[in-house]
């Protein structure tokens, strides 16, 4: 079975744009989760989607969204960028026991 | 509220050396899942284990041996004889399942082993 994909690897945004990452879990995983990773806060949650519905939700602020598809790929937008937004977001496609992430798209924002 | 703590944020040893990993946790829930994550440089978080809350008998996976007891909420990774491939920051994480089932990670241990 394929891993979890994520694209793009990397990505380098300006202040005030906005960026699109996306996801695709692992054939048959329903369960699609964001996270987001930096030096400072370490791994945080930002949402969980499950067969197109948002399921759990961290505490990021609205300019944080998702979506999942019919097919379980995963989008996560974020508008109006600010230099906090960079850091690595993972995402994770989970089965009933095990959650497996991806290599993460590592975001900079200038 | 869920949380995980990991107080080590460091540990350097040498090759060949054993060394373990604290984590302890907080919930309010009896049923529970603990998890151990490995994320080597190259940045993918890696599944080591998962334990739940009723599970307390100790893991042993080759060189890796994980330690639960729940009379002090605490789950610590052991790993015996270390070799520098081991060198990685090491997740410990909680959910909890009869509520969000969201998985909240601790802050990470940074393991280097020095050859």
């Amino acid at each position: 079975k394929a891993g979890v994909t994520q694209t793009p690897r990397y990505l380098i945004k300006t202040r005030g744009q906005q960026v699109t990452l996306s996801c695709s879990p692992i054939s048959g995983h329903r369960s699609v989760s964001w996270y987001q990773q930096t030096p400072g806060q370490g791994l945080q949650f930002l949402f969980e989607y499950f067969s197109e519905t948002q399921r759990n939700k961290g505490n990021f602020p609205g300019r944080f969204s998702g979506r999942q598809f019919s097919n379980s790929r995963s989008e996560m937008n974020v508008s109006t960028l600010e230099l906090g937004d960079s850091a690595l977001y993972l995402c994770a496609s989970r089965d009933t026991y095990e959650q497996y992430f991806g290599p993460g798209t590592r975001l900079t924002v200038t | 509220a869920q949380k995980v703590t990991q107080a080590q944020t460091e540990i350097s040893v040498v090759e060949k050396e054993d060394v373990t990993l604290d984590c302890v946790y907080e919930t309010r829930d009896t049923t529970y899942y603990l998890f151990w994550y490995k994320q080597p440089p190259s940045g993918e978080l890696v599944f080591l284990i998962r334990r739940n809350s009723f599970d307390e008998q100790n893991e042993i996976s080759g060189r890796y041996s994980w330690n639960f007891q729940k009379s002090t909420s605490s789950f610590n990774f052991t790993i015996t004889a270390s070799q520098v491939v081991d060198s990685a920051v090491y997740f410990c994480a909680l959910s909890e399942p009869n509520r969000d089932d969201k998985i909240i990670f601790g802050k990470g241990t940074r393991l280097h082993i020095l050859p």
